[in-house]
């Protein structure tokens, strides 16, 4: 089955204390991204990738790494998170041959930092 | 920069009715494409129903169809015959087209909560 997955669904952690998400697709899809979403915000784009070892910054990047050693793989970074990450994350892909490729989500990741 | 812009946090509506759901965008592109998500309690995002700029002709999708006014930049989701199952949160979706930067990321509205009551 064609899917995106995310890793973990739930994640509750304390300020300053460094975690990955982890985001798997298996549909050999060059572009990856991932976006936060937050009430009366909608989803915001924090990093995208257009292939391996090529990222680039969304909207929203501080705060926020990610690394693309393989084509599957896009892992979000949070080195030192700080309370105002606590979010909904979402990873994504799609193809990059045709512009009106839907973006496949995952199911995302509910992120609590206390 | 594009905006989405989506005025109505929450609309709700019968079952077996008819809704509209309102987007605007604000672009200087002539070339992007609009998107419809569903986003359940379960929180996965559903690709409802997109339409390319280029074309004229409104998009539907089964019960699903779209006012696509390119002049006023408005992009509005008419959901028919509303079943229990569409209550979600609907987000308004643009992506610009080829060139430039920022391939493939999309410009999400704030959303809109729809109840369907029996």
């Amino acid at each position: 089955e064609a899917q995106v997955t995310q890793n973990p669904r739930y994640l509750i952690t304390v300020t300053g204390k460094k975690l990955t998400v982890t985001c798997s697709q298996n549909m050999n899809h060059e572009y990856m991204s991932w976006y936060r979403q937050d009430p009366g915000l909608g989803l915001r784009q924090i990093y995208y990738s257009m292939n391996v070892e090529v990222t680039d910054k969304g909207d929203v990047p501080e705060g926020y790494k990610v690394s693309r050693k393989e084509k599957r793989n896009f892992p979000l970074i949070l080195e030192s998170p700080s309370p105002n990450q606590t979010s909904l994350y979402f990873c994504a892909s799609s193809s990059v041959g045709s512009y009106n490729s839907p973006l496949h989500f995952g199911n995302g990741t509910r992120l609590t930092v206390t | 920069a594009q905006t989405v812009t989506q005025s109505q946090p929450e609309m709700s509506v019968q079952e077996a009715e008819t809704v509209t759901l309102s987007c605007t965008y604000d672009t200087s592109e002539s070339d992007y494409y609009l998107f419809w998500y569903k986003q359940p309690p379960s929180r996965q995002m559903i690709l409802v129903i997109r339409q390319e700029a280029y074309k004229q002709q409104n998009a539907t999708e089964n019960r699903f169809s779209v006012n696509f006014q390119k002049a006023a930049k408005s992009f509005s989701l008419k959901i028919s015959d509303s079943q229990l199952g569409d209550a979600a949160m609907y987000f308004c979706a643009y992506r610009k087209g080829a060139g430039g930067t920022s391939y493939g990321k999309l410009t999400f509205g704030q959303g809109t909560i729809l109840t369907v009551h029996p």
